[in-house]
């Protein structure tokens, strides 16, 4: 599972409110991501990160920001929550080696929006 | 732009036989890797293969291989001896180039593919 933990696993919260959603990696991988699923989308990219302080948008980043302070850490922020963000939101880590490729996801954050 | 097309909502198998789900996907690059990920009832997203564009030969994982046709654009995952604990929906995904690059690894997903093991 690449080491990678979610926190807090499920959030129930009120529109309008902000919401931190944290992703922790313990292998130093580079690359971090996150997505949301919905039903009838698949997963979509939200942000991405390629390094300390590197961070840059996805495919459905509004309403969104993200901070990566330390490589272990990938914070997803809601300004302001709104009802279309209650999702379920998966943080993943890209392992790259010399004969393969793989990206790996954390367990998955249920954020509810009310 | 990547895009990724699961034409099957849902597929049904017996239990111990061959399983085939589809995945198309359209991209302009020259360098790409495609994926297969399970997602079970309890949620995690599970890595099951990876074909990278230039790999000759189709990936291997034990009871999974990806038939990889790049002329017609497919990365069809096949299940052998299928077993009831692989009801599941599964995913297909791509990345683009950029290996090392600051955009690496962004995956474009399908919408899924619900498969049912039948005893």
């Amino acid at each position: 599972d690449a080491g990678i933990t979610q926190s807090p696993r499920h959030k129930v919260t009120e529109t309008g409110t902000p919401v931190t959603l944290r992703c922790h990696q313990t292998e130093n991988h580079r690359y971090m991501y996150w997505y949301r699923q919905d039903p009838g989308h698949g997963l979509r990219l939200i942000h991405y990160s390629y390094g300390v302080k590197d961070t840059d948008k996805g495919e459905v980043s509004d309403g969104y920001s993200v901070s990566r302070s330390k490589t272990e850490d990938f914070l997803l922020t809601l300004e302001s929550a709104t009802s279309s963000q209650t999702s379920v939101y998966f943080c993943a880590i890209s392992q790259v080696g010399s004969s393969t490729d793989t990206q790996y996801f954390g367990p998955g954050t249920r954020l509810t929006v009310l | 732009a990547q895009k990724i097309t699961q034409t099957q909502p849902g597929m049904f198998v017996q239990e111990k036989e061959a399983v085939t789900l589809d995945c198309t996907y359209d991209t302009s690059d020259q360098s790409y890797g495609l994926f297969w990920y399970k997602q079970p009832s309890s949620g995690e997203m599970i890595f099951l293969i990876y074909q990278g564009s230039y790999d000759e030969q189709n990936a291997t994982e034990g009871r999974y291989s990806l038939n990889f046709q790049k002329a017609r654009k497919s990365a069809n995952l096949v299940i052998s001896a299928s077993q009831l604990g692989d009801s599941a929906m599964y995913f297909c995904a791509m990345r683009g180039p950029g290996a090392g690059g600051t955009s690496y690894g962004k995956l474009t997903f399908g919408q899924g593919t619900i498969l049912t093991v039948h005893p």
